[in-house]
């Protein structure tokens, strides 16, 4: 079975600007989940899909926005983006309804550079 | 906020040394995952224990948890130059019933020379 994949690895953006990052599961997982990683801040949560549906949200604004399909696959949107936006945005998927109850497998992530 | 806490925040040993880190969190947890990530790569599952288990081994790797002091500890035995790379431990809040999210703490940055 093919990996985590997220699309695309890399992306330079400015300020003001808006930006969309792709996340396909695993064949057959329904849960994915996104995280943001800083240096400052760490891992944190960003939101979790299941089935289409929003199951959790984490702290952040609302600029951060999210989507599933119904092949599973995920997007993010981030609306507007500032400076402390740059990061790492690493998706995740699981194969159970009860996605924190077992392993997630992470995608490589997207290295997001706002200028 | 970061729920767990990671000692040592970074870690140097020889080829063939033991590697031991510690994880401490603050609420009631379902389980607890430890994950290695290579130079701001994604993130590799590497154990989970759940929350009425005491220790769990796989390969050379051996978790502790104990609730009682909300901590857990992963040792890896003989390490390699390989194993050079982040360790981050993530608890699953007691109170999620199905998703819910990855708390994760700050990482142990573990370098080993060959």
């Amino acid at each position: 079975k093919a990996g985590v994949t997220q699309t695309p690895r890399y992306l330079i953006k400015t300020r003001g600007q808006q930006v969309t990052l792709s996340c396909s599961p695993i064949s057959g997982h329904r849960s994915v989940s996104w995280y943001q990683q800083t240096p400052g801040q760490g891992l944190q949560f960003l939101f979790e899909y299941f089935s289409e549906t929003q199951r959790n949200k984490g702290n952040f604004p609302g600029r951060f926005s999210g989507r599933q399909f119904s092949n599973s696959r995920s997007e993010m949107n981030v609306s507007t983006l500032e400076l402390g936006d740059s990061a790492l945005y690493l998706c995740a998927s699981s194969s159970t309804r009860a996605s924190t109850r077992n392993e997630q497998f992470f995608g490589p992530g997207t290295r997001l550079t706002v200028l | 906020s970061q729920q767990g806490e990671e000692d040592p925040q970074a870690l140097s040993i020889q080829e063939g040394e033991n590697a031991t880190m510690n994880c401490s969190y603050k609420t009631s947890i379902n389980n607890l995952q430890w994950y290695r990530q290579n130079s701001g790569r994604g993130l590799v599952h590497l154990i989970l224990i759940r929350s009425n288990e005491r220790e769990k081994h796989s390969g050379r790797l051996r978790v502790t948890l104990d609730t009682s002091k909300k901590s857990s500890s992963l040792l890896i035995t003989a390490s390699r130059a390989a194993d050079t790379a982040s360790y981050f431990c993530a608890t699953v809040p007691g109170d999620y019933n199905q998703g819910g999210k990855l708390i994760f703490g700050q990482g142990t940055e573990l370098s080993v020379k060959p």
